[in-house]
């Protein structure tokens, strides 16, 4: 157990539907990033907050938004969805909102959502 | 781009060594090595930056060649518990914050 929790585990959902994902950091962790995993993909970066600010963005869609709160939880915001959509949804978190240095990552559970 | 691995897949007795490669067509910062076993969270393996120093865990050692923009993974002695997908993530320069993760080799461990 990674500390980091994502809710919900599943979601099955409709193209045109909007869903929110959310993400609660581990204790003490003030970055937060999203990552969204396919099979034809791979492991894509979505966007870091740090402390409530973007700190970086990736391949991340217009239709998509995320936010961090001031508990440092966060919500990834899917919406107009399609088909291709469907996907593993990870955040991670950690200590430092740097790459630059020895700031390893700490995965959630993922969010699997399928579009139908 | 995504930055390549190789091989793709591979299959070993356990005790048997294994290296995974990772290469990027970009200069490199750093190197983070992660492995996910099937329908499971990606786990931390190690670090590397540029200037040598590393930090990681677990019986895993890795090496990373700034010059040929490469990090190859060293796995010894292999266990069973060894067995996920492997995947290089890089970061191109200082400041960037954006880890691009590799295409991923799945390592089978069997008895």
């Amino acid at each position: 157990d990674s500390g980091v929790t994502q809710t919900p585990k599943h979601l099955i959902t409709a193209t045109g539907q909007r869903v929110t994902l959310r993400c609660s950091p581990r204790s003490g962790d003030l970055s937060v990033y999203w990552y969204q995993q396919s099979l034809d993909q791979g492991l894509q970066f979505l966007i870091q907050y740090y402390n409530g600010e973007e700190r970086a963005k990736g391949n991340i869609l217009e239709r998509f938004s995320a936010q961090q709160f001031p508990d440092l939880h966060s919500e990834l915001n899917l919406s107009s969805l399609e088909l291709g959509d469907s996907a593993l949804y990870f955040c991670a978190s950690s200590v430092a909102g740097t790459l630059s240095s020895y700031n390893e990552q700490f995965f959630g559970p993922g969010t699997r959502l399928t579009v139908l | 781009q995504q930055p390549v691995q190789s091989p793709q897949a591979v299959i070993l007795r356990e005790g048997e060594d294994a290296v995974i490669n990772c290469s990027s067509s970009k200069a490199l910062y750093s190197v983070h090595w992660y492995r996910q076993k099937h329908g499971e969270a990606p786990v931390f393996l190690m670090i590397l930056l540029k200037g040598g120093e590393q930090k990681g865990h677990e019986k895993i050692s890795a090496s990373f060649n700034e010059k040929k923009q490469q990090s190859s993974l060293y796995l010894t002695a292999s266990q069973l518990s060894y067995s996920g997908t492997y995947f290089c993530g890089t970061v191109s320069n200082f400041g960037n914050e954006k880890l691009t993760f590799g295409t991923g080799t799945r390592l089978t461990i069997i008895p």
